[in-house]
């Protein structure tokens, strides 16, 4: 299957400072790519969706302006934890496709966020 | 009601066993169907995938889809320690292009 690669795997900060997570397609174009978070023995919830060159939508009840999302390229998308606070500290998963319904999507390997 | 519904588990099978793993959704719309294996700490990787009802084979893995219940299988032969991990069932379509998941389902797979 394609790659994604998600980079950092892991992150510690301190409380109130930005943190950046990268998730890139490395041998196709990932036309939308999705941001999930999972907790502890929890599925994954999706955070946004962002299609290249466009604004991301963001599902209900996550801040756009804590999580900003940024798909500049067709192979990178950016997740950018805003003032982070010990309640963000998760499981951040990036997931990347082709804007066609019958394709597959490939997902990162995950960031691990803690929050201190 | 979820979209997806999955049994959390943990599921423990001794070495060899066949595993059953069962999801069912809500909505007739859902066109296509996935299964994903996590291990701990770990992004999801794909297992299988499949759109329309009936079997899907691959190595040890068969994928089911039953459309009219609205029921989704993953059967594992000849369970390895090294499935263990979470199975988690993904379903999208309709009016959307996202991933829908079930909660997982956390195997243990014993020597």
């Amino acid at each position: 299957g394609a790659v994604v690669s998600q980079h950092p795997s892991r992150v510690i900060c301190k409380s109130g400072t930005s943190v950046k997570i990268e998730c890139r397609s490395l041998d196709f174009q990932a036309t939308t790519m999705f941001w999930y978070r999972q907790f502890p023995k929890q599925s994954l919830m999706l955070m946004a969706t962002s299609n290249e060159g466009s604004k991301a939508t963001y599902e209900q009840g996550v801040e756009k302006d804590k999580f900003l999302i940024n798909h500049a390229s067709l192979t990178l998308s950016t997740l950018t934890v805003t003032s982070a606070h010990p309640e963000d500290s998760s499981f951040y998963i990036c997931s990347a496709a082709q804007l066609r319904p019958n394709t597959e999507a490939f997902f990162g390997q995950g960031t691990r966020l803690t929050v201190v | 009601q979820k979209e997806v519904e999955q049994d959390p588990g943990p599921l423990s099978v001794p070495e060899g066993a066949i595993v059953s793993l069962n999801c069912t959704y809500s909505n007739s719309a859902f066109q296509y169907f996935m299964w994903y294996r996590q291990y701990s700490r770990k992004g999801p990787e794909l297992l299988m995938y499949t759109y329309s009802s009936g079997n899907k084979e691959d190595g040890r893995f068969t994928a089911q889809v039953d459309k009219s219940s609205k029921y989704i299988s993953l059967f594992i032969r000849d369970s390895q320690p090294s499935d263990s991990a979470t199975y988690l069932c993904a379903i999208k379509g309709g009016a959307t292009n996202k991933l829908i998941f079930g909660t997982g389902t956390l195997l243990a797979v014993q020597p």
